[in-house]
């Protein structure tokens, strides 16, 4: 098994320009999850997904949107990249959130830079 | 509102010294808590959980107990090594809150 795998691994944008992100899990897991994180701020939840199909926000959803076409990937969009969105992103999933107690597992992280 | 408080770093100890991380959370119900360790360029995996109070949750030689009392799930190692140089992050059920991360470097 892959796990959780990521691509990009780098990416370099100018300020207004898109990109896609993709996470993608071989263990069939029904969560999936994107966060970003920052120098002093830890991990910090964009977007996640409870099943295909399904998206919902999370701390901090602005400048991004987020599709789960299929159970097995979940992209990440920027659609007009800004220098504030410079960070390293990392995607994550779980079998379930049985009350909270499921693990999670993480991919390598993408790191973007925004010009 | 959820949230998790983690002592800030860096750390920095030496090979067989004993190490404390401090994480203490605000949540409502009864969270489980989870310690993550993330190595150098790579992604975040975990470390040890406990999903209800007074449990010990263990892994590699590092323990913390879920104590409800003090809301807090302190993260200990007897003796720790240069390979355990790390950032260790704590988080709280659903991982939807983690902590701000604690760097730790080990010298020889």
């Amino acid at each position: 098994n892959a796990g959780v795998t990521q691509t990009p691994k780098f990416r370099v944008l100018k300020t207004g320009q898109s990109m896609t992100l993709l996470c993608a899990q071989d263990m069939n897991h029904e969560y999936m999850y994107w966060y970003r994180q920052d120098p002093g701020m830890g991990l910090r939840l964009i977007h996640y997904s409870v099943g295909e199909g399904t998206t919902a926000k999370g701390e901090v959803p602005d400048g991004y949107n987020v599709s789960r076409l299929k159970k097995q990937n979940f992209l990440l969009g920027l659609e007009s990249a800004a220098p504030s969105q410079t960070s390293v992103y990392f995607c994550a999933s779980s079998y379930r959130n049985r009350g909270g107690t499921d693990t999670q597992y993480f991919g390598p992280g993408t790191r973007l830079t925004v010009l | 509102g959820n949230s998790v408080t983690q002592m800030e770093g860096p750390v920095t100890l030496s090979e067989e010294a004993f190490l404390t991380i401090n994480c203490t959370y605000t949540a409502t119900g009864y969270p489980s808590l989870f310690w993550y360790v993330q190595y150098p360029g790579e992604g975040l995996q975990l470390l040890l959980k406990a999903t209800k109070a007074d449990d010990k949750g263990s892994n590699k030689g590092f323990e913390a107990t879920y104590r409800k009392e003090t809301t807090s799930f302190h993260l200990e190692k007897g003796s720790v090594q240069v390979s355990d140089s790390a950032v260790y992050f704590c988080a709280l059920s659903n991982q939807f809150y983690f902590g701000t991360g604690t760097s730790l470097t080990v010298i020889p």
